[in-house]
């Protein structure tokens, strides 16, 4: 089945630009998602992108997906201490809807003042 | 904005209880999902649904039942609790095209 992994921990300081990298395996996933979780909180859909687009930009947020690679980006501009988090990878397959999404183990954003 | 919406936060059961986690999405989607989170892992998925009256094992279903009466709800059934049940269960849903929501969790404790 599908794959997806993530470094557990990056450490940056404010101000500065996070850039949390994800792989997967699967080639024909069709939608990547980034998630946010605050400690004892749910998770918090941050952006997605489908698998025919290269980058898609929100406000402080960029996603880079490199399809040949099967790698995603999340680069979060102006880091601030409300960033602190852990950030989760998450991909859906080909089956549309009806897989669900398989996640990374997620990466624990520092922030350091 | 309900969204998706988990009932209860916390519990803490006793090893070979029963009980039912609620899940209600009020944004007409047909995929829901149940999904527990254990510490340093990521989500993995337990049952899913495509719509009222279609369910299907993830992969990690022992253990775990549902049902899909109607659209909106997806409870998640522990029939006889066990201490390796002890985690944080995640309900979500999709219109299958982009977007997918979660709830803010049940964590549940059983002791």
């Amino acid at each position: 089945g599908e794959d997806v992994e993530q470094s557990l921990f990056l450490s940056v300081r404010e101000g500065d630009s996070s850039v949390i990298n994800c792989t997967y395996t699967d080639s024909s996933s069709t939608y990547l998602y980034w998630y946010k979780q605050e400690p004892g909180a749910g998770l918090q859909l941050l952006t997605y992108i489908f698998s025919n687009m290269d980058m898609k930009q929100d406000q402080r947020l960029t996603v880079l997906l490199n399809k040949k690679d099967k790698h995603l980006s999340l680069r979060i501009a102006d880091t601030q201490t409300g960033d602190s988090a852990i950030y989760f990878c998450a991909v859906r397959g080909s089956g549309g809807g009806a897989d669900g999404l398989t996640f990374g183990k997620g990466t624990h954003l520092i922030i350091q003042p | 904005n309900a969204g998706v919406t988990q009932t209860p936060k916390f519990r803490i059961l006793k090893i070979g209880q029963s009980m039912t986690l609620q899940c209600a999405q009020d944004m007409n989607h047909n995929y829901m999902y149940w999904y527990r989170q254990d510490p340093g892992m990521g989500l993995k998925l337990i049952y899913y649904s495509v719509g009222a009256g279609i369910t299907d094992k993830g992969e990690v279903p022992n253990g775990y039942n549902v049902s899909r009466s109607t659209t909106e709800d997806f409870p998640l059934r522990l029939e006889l609790a066990a201490p390796s049940q002890t985690s944080v269960y995640f309900c979500a849903s999709s219109s299958g095209r982009g977007e997918a929501f979660f709830g803010q969790g049940t964590r549940l404790t059983v002791v």
